[in-house]
């Protein structure tokens, strides 16, 4: 069976520009969550979605937003770039949204803001 | 999410067993203890989670004290692709979320 997926792989984009980031989960999951990894930094939860609602939410400010669509693959936005925005977006599915479901996750989009 | 404290780095040599540390005095009846690895250049692999009792699978072990305020991964036989940065996460009954720290980066030797 095929593991989460995440596209693209690599993105450069420029200060001030918008990027959209796909997930697509791993089959029957039905929850999908949004990671950041800075360099040297473990990964930090951006959002979560469940059932196509959003269940949980991360310090992050308003320019990031996610959805989910009936098939329960994911996007996450990202307006107005800054520099910090640099890093790893990883994805992560689980079968539902408690804690006693692990999370897979996929390889990640490395994004580079310039 | 309430906060652990790992080393920052552990060795060990290849087919020896290794015991990751973890402290969590501030956990709560209520949370769960994960471990969760991340190998180079890949996202984050789930290893094993617990409650109170010992658990066992196929890829370790997680000795929990009996009260709770530490815990240890235990690889009974490292590899050179045990080689990554190990988390260890306190997640509630209900969290959505796996709050991350900083890990222990394990180095594995030949």
């Amino acid at each position: 069976d095929a593991g989460v997926t995440q596209s693209p792989t690599h993105l450069i984009k420029t200060r001030g520009q918008h990027v959209t980031l796909r997930c697509s989960p791993i089959s029957g999951h039905k929850s999908v969550s949004w990671y950041q990894q800075v360099l040297g930094q473990g990964p930090q939860f951006i959002f979560q979605y469940y059932e196509k609602e959003e269940r949980g939410r991360g310090n992050f400010p308003d320019r990031f937003s996610a959805r989910q669509f009936p098939n329960y693959s994911s996007e996450l936005n990202v307006n107005a770039l800054l520099l910090g925005d640099s890093a790893l977006y990883l994805c992560a599915s689980s079968f539902a949204g408690g804690s006693l479901y692990e999370q897979y996750f996929g390889p990640g989009t490395r994004l580079t803001v310039t | 999410d309430a906060k652990t404290t790992q080393p920052n780095s552990m060795e060990s040599n290849e087919e020896e067993p290794v015991h990751l540390p973890c402290n969590h005095s501030t956990i709560s009846g209520t949370d769960y203890i994960h471990w969760y690895r991340q190998l180079p250049s890949q996202g984050p692999e789930y290893v094993i989670h617990g409650l109170t009792s010992n658990v066992n699978n196929r890829m370790a072990s997680l000795a929990i004290a009996e009260d709770r305020k530490s815990s240890t991964l235990i690889l009974h036989r490292a590899t050179l692709r045990d080689a990554a940065v190990y988390y260890c996460i306190l997640r509630e009954t209900s969290g959505s979320r796996l709050t991350f720290g900083e890990g222990t980066q394990l180095t594995v030797n030949p």
